[in-house]
């Protein structure tokens, strides 16, 4: 039962464009909400986090989006950069934050 | 400034060997976990600790143990290497003062392949 889902597995943006990756979740005693970004041979590292009492944080180019009666989050890069290729990952915690359930990500690939 | 630091990350284990992947942190968090990613999947939870001596299961405990003897190392035992566990292994910790939203910092990771 995949409580975050991230229903693209890839996504092909060029340079300068807006790249926006969705994540969908079932479970609705999830109260914080992260993205993290992976590069090939290395852990994951935190990118973004946002809060349910919130619907929008920014951090930079990258911006993050709960709608919480549709249970859908999004991420948005503006401008995407080629450094910004890698795989993100969604991920979910209720109000105790004990535990983190991690969506089966999106591999971005930001054309020069 | 070593963060997580997981030994060792490359590993190959015949079934019914047993080994143990290494992890420990500089940071002084108090929570540490253990996470399994197969391809083209998520991060699936094995084991995760909130402080030295306290560890509890998570999605995928089967097949694995673990200990939290000090604050700094979180090791993850195999006993019985099987192909299921053919998987690339991260560890990581947060620090968590209390209950709410916490950032976890992962290690690189141990590519385990079981034949």
């Amino acid at each position: 039962d995949q409580q975050v889902k991230q229903n693209s597995p890839s996504l092909s943006v060029q340079e300068g464009r807006i790249s926006i990756l969705n994540c969908d979740y079932t479970n609705s005693m999830f109260d914080y909400f992260l993205w993290y970004k992976k590069y090939p041979a290395e852990g994951p590292t935190f990118l973004i986090s946002i809060s349910s009492i919130k619907d929008k944080n920014e951090d930079g180019r990258f911006t993050v989006f709960l709608n919480k009666s549709a249970k859908h989050l999004s991420l948005h890069i503006v401008p995407s950069q080629p450094g910004d290729s890698a795989v993100y990952f969604c991920a979910a915690s209720d109000r105790s934050g004990d535990k983190l359930t991690f969506g089966t990500g999106t591999r971005l690939a930001v054309r020069p | 400034n070593a963060g997580v630091t997981q030994t060792p990350k490359f590993r190959i284990l015949k079934i019914g060997q047993s080994m143990t992947l290494q992890c420990t942190q500089d940071m002084n968090h108090n929570y540490m976990y253990w996470y399994r990613q197969d391809p083209g999947m998520g991060l699936k939870l094995i084991y995760y600790s909130v402080g030295a001596g306290i560890t509890d299961k998570g999605e995928v405990p089967n097949g694995y143990n673990v200990s939290r003897s000090t604050t700094e190392d979180f090791p993850l035992r195999l006993e019985l290497a099987a192909p299921s566990q053919t998987s690339v292994y991260f560890c990581a910790s947060s620090y968590k003062p209390g209950p709410g939203l916490s950032s976890a910092f992962f290690g690189q990771g141990t590519r385990l392949t079981v034949v």
